[in-house]
């Protein structure tokens, strides 16, 4: 069975602070997919990014870059110099792959962390 | 590009009632998913829709159903309503070939 652990419920930093969000996963399966969702306060999902189980190469966009090591099973998450707008539950998600003729993945979500910015 | 669409924003329904929720996928986008979200369970996998067939099926009860139509619009539907069915209830699609699934904004069901 697949399983998504996010074990910071809650953080608080101060603007311009770095902040780094912990994801740690389990599968059964050689190939999976790891993503990251934002779910600001409105409450739609919003994609931020998804890695291939075969690609460890870090990533970095903007403010944001993502950390993937397989040996630990992890894939975290870092905001650089956080904004007030950063504030948000931030979902972490994996998904296998099935091969399906085109089929969507099923993703399984950890509990979220909910960021908070402070001015 | 349309984003995914929920209808309705928001419901409030009596138990022992049935509700059925609608989801447009992006434009191109052939596969729907259905999320179940609430504060103790967290997201919850429903099912999953691709070309009008369910290609997986998460951990609900029968009450839980759904379908696709050939436009790749889906329905959700949930019968005998229960309060502990109230929940935000998000759709995704995604592109055949792509893995990102784009949520819509959801469907905040209550049940009184």
């Amino acid at each position: 069975a697949q399983k998504v652990t996010q074990a910071q419920t809650e953080i608080s930093v101060v603007e311009k602070e770095d902040v780094t969000l912990d994801c740690v996963y389990e599968t059964r399966d050689t190939t999976y997919y790891l993503f990251w969702y934002k779910q600001p306060p409105s409450g739609e999902l919003v994609f931020l990014i998804r890695r291939n189980s075969f690609d460890e190469q870090n990533e970095i966009s903007g403010r944001y870059s993502w950390n993937f090591q397989k040996s630990t099973s992890s894939f975290n998450f870092t905001i650089t110099a956080s904004q007030v707008v950063d504030s948000a539950v931030y979902f972490c998600a994996l998904s296998e792959a099935r091969n399906s003729g085109g089929s969507n993945y099923k993703l399984t979500f950890g509990k979220g962390t909910l960021l908070t910015v402070n001015p | 590009k349309a984003g995914v669409t929920q209808t309705p924003r928001y419901l409030i329904k009596t138990r022992g009632q049935q509700v059925t929720l609608s989801c447009s996928p992006i434009s191109g986008h052939r596969s729907v998913s259905w999320y179940q979200q609430t504060p103790g369970q967290g997201l919850q996998f429903l099912f999953e829709y691709f070309s009008e067939t369910q290609r997986n099926k998460g951990n609900f009860p029968g009450r839980f159903s759904g379908r696709q139509f050939s436009n790749s619009r889906s329905e959700m539907n949930v019968s005998t309503l229960e309060l502990g069915d109230s929940a935000l209830y998000l759709c995704a699609s995604s592109s055949r070939t792509g893995h990102e699934q784009y949520f819509g904004p959801g469907t905040r069901l209550t049940v009184t």
